[in-house]
């Protein structure tokens, strides 16, 4: 069974510009997550996305939104973007289950430079 | 709030020696899932393993192993005999029972293993 691909993988933006990155999960997986790393702040959750409906958000501005399709692939969306926002991007799938015992399994990520 | 410490920011060991990585967690909760992680230098996390809070038994895996203490709010993970592919950054993460698929993370634990 193929893994969650991510694309792109690497990416080079400058400030004020928008970027969209797209999560394809494991075959049969509903639930998509999306959480950004950085030195500095760790791994922190972005949203969740189930039955093409956010269901969950982290902490961050308005600036930062995703969708979910039909097939359970998703993307996200910074605008306006800021030398703050170059991190790593991952994406996770699980198969939902109750309460939130489902084991999410990661994508390689998309690394975001902000120049 | 849920939190998760990792107190050992790096810790660096000589081949076949082995090694515990520490994990304390904090949450209200009383129903509960706990996973560990590793994120090789490629950038995607790794699942190595969940435990549910109501389900306190040991496990090991190989050269792996996990010790779960809900008197101590500890998830230990343990390596004998570590080698050179172990070398990577490991992650604590806690996950509510609220089906809320946020992951909580701890900051990580870098681990060199030297030849």
């Amino acid at each position: 069974k193929a893994g969650v691909t991510q694309t792109p993988r690497y990416l080079i933006k400058t400030r004020g510009q928008q970027v969209t990155l797209s999560c394809s999960p494991i075959s049969g997986h509903r639930s998509v997550s999306w959480y950004q790393q950085t030195p500095g702040q760790g791994l922190q959750f972005l949203f969740e996305y189930f039955s093409e409906t956010q269901r969950n958000k982290g902490n961050f501005p308005g600036r930062f939104s995703g969708r979910q399709f039909s097939n359970s692939r998703s993307e996200m969306n910074v605008s306006t973007l800021e030398l703050g926002d170059s991190a790593l991007y991952l994406c996770a799938s699980s198969m939902p289950l109750a309460g939130g015992q489902d084991t999410q399994y990661f994508g390689p990520g998309t690394r975001l430079t902000v120049l | 709030a849920q939190k998760v410490t990792q107190a050992q920011t790096e810790i660096s060991v000589v081949e076949k020696e082995d090694v515990t990585l520490d994990c304390v967690y904090e949450t209200r909760d009383t129903t509960y899932y706990l996973f560990w992680y590793k994120q090789p230098p490629s950038g995607e996390l790794v699942f190595l393993i969940r435990r549910n809070s109501f389900d306190e038994q040991n496990e090991i895996s190989g050269r792996y192993s996990w010790n779960f203490q809900k008197s101590t709010s500890s998830f230990n993970f343990t390596i004998t005999a570590s080698q050179v592919v172990d070398s990577a950054v490991y992650f604590c993460a806690l996950s509510e029972d609220t089906g809320r698929r946020a992951l909580t993370f701890g900051s990580g634990t870098r681990l060199q293993v030297q030849p």
